[in-house]
């Protein structure tokens, strides 16, 4: 059982490129969740979905897209890449909402130059 | 504007010491508190949740103490092993929410 899987686990790019980060669960989990961590900061809720074709924005959604096409898939787009969003991006899924358990990635490490 | 504050933001603890991390939260609509441990390269996990009508949950050596007048819970480490050396998040949301909202981590070394 393979859980959350997230490609590319890192990536440099150039500022105003961009590129999606994939994120994929086997879990059959309707909650999928984005975050960004820095560095002494936490996490920070980016999108999420409460199932397929259904997403809304968290804490720090500027900058980012997202969809949810299947259940499995949550890919997170970043247009015009900046240094502020160099960041650790991890994605989560959940059973259901508030009190279940949100199991991570292990994140993709982007590097804005 | 962070709606749960964590302290100490880095810990080191000898070997079969306790280990105690500290959040407060001001949210009173929040109705669930879990600690995630992350260890480096990796993303966080679940390690032990409360909710508030309780005042302490113990798990194997972890345990988590709730003051809910005082809006604050902790996470208590007994006997730290270095295997116990991560990260430490603690987090609050409410049941019929979808955001969990995270300290900002607590480093803790043990050492041997």
């Amino acid at each position: 059982n393979a859980g959350v899987t997230q490609t590319p686990k890192f990536r440099i790019l150039k500022i105003g490129q961009s590129m999606t980060l994939q994120c994929t669960q086997d879990m059959n989990h309707n909650y999928m969740y984005w975050y960004r961590q820095d560095p002494g900061m936490g996490l920070k809720l980016i999108y999420y979905s409460v199932g397929a074709g259904i997403t809304d924005k968290g804490e720090v959604p500027n900058g980012y897209n997202v969809s949810r096409s299947t259940t499995e898939d949550f890919p997170l787009r970043l247009e015009l890449a900046a240094p502020s969003q160099t960041s650790v991006y991890f994605c989560a899924s959940s059973y259901g909402q508030g009190s279940q358990p949100q199991h991570f990635g292990d994140g993709t490490r982007l590097s804005i130059l | 504007q962070q709606q749960v504050k964590q302290s100490p933001q880095s810990l080191i603890v000898q070997k079969g010491g306790i280990s105690i991390i500290n959040c407060a939260y001001e949210n009173t609509a929040f109705d669930y508190f879990p600690w995630y441990q992350q260890f480096p390269g990796k993303g966080p996990a679940l390690l032990i949740a409360i909710r508030p009508d309780v005042s302490e949950k113990k798990e194997g050596r972890f345990t988590i103490s709730f003051n809910k007048s005082a809006k604050q819970f902790s996470l208590h480490i007994m006997d730290s092993q270095p295997g116990d050396s991560a990260t430490y998040f603690c987090a609050a949301s409410r049941n019929s929410g979808y955001a969990l909202n995270f300290g900002k981590g607590t480093s803790l070394l043990v050492t041997p």
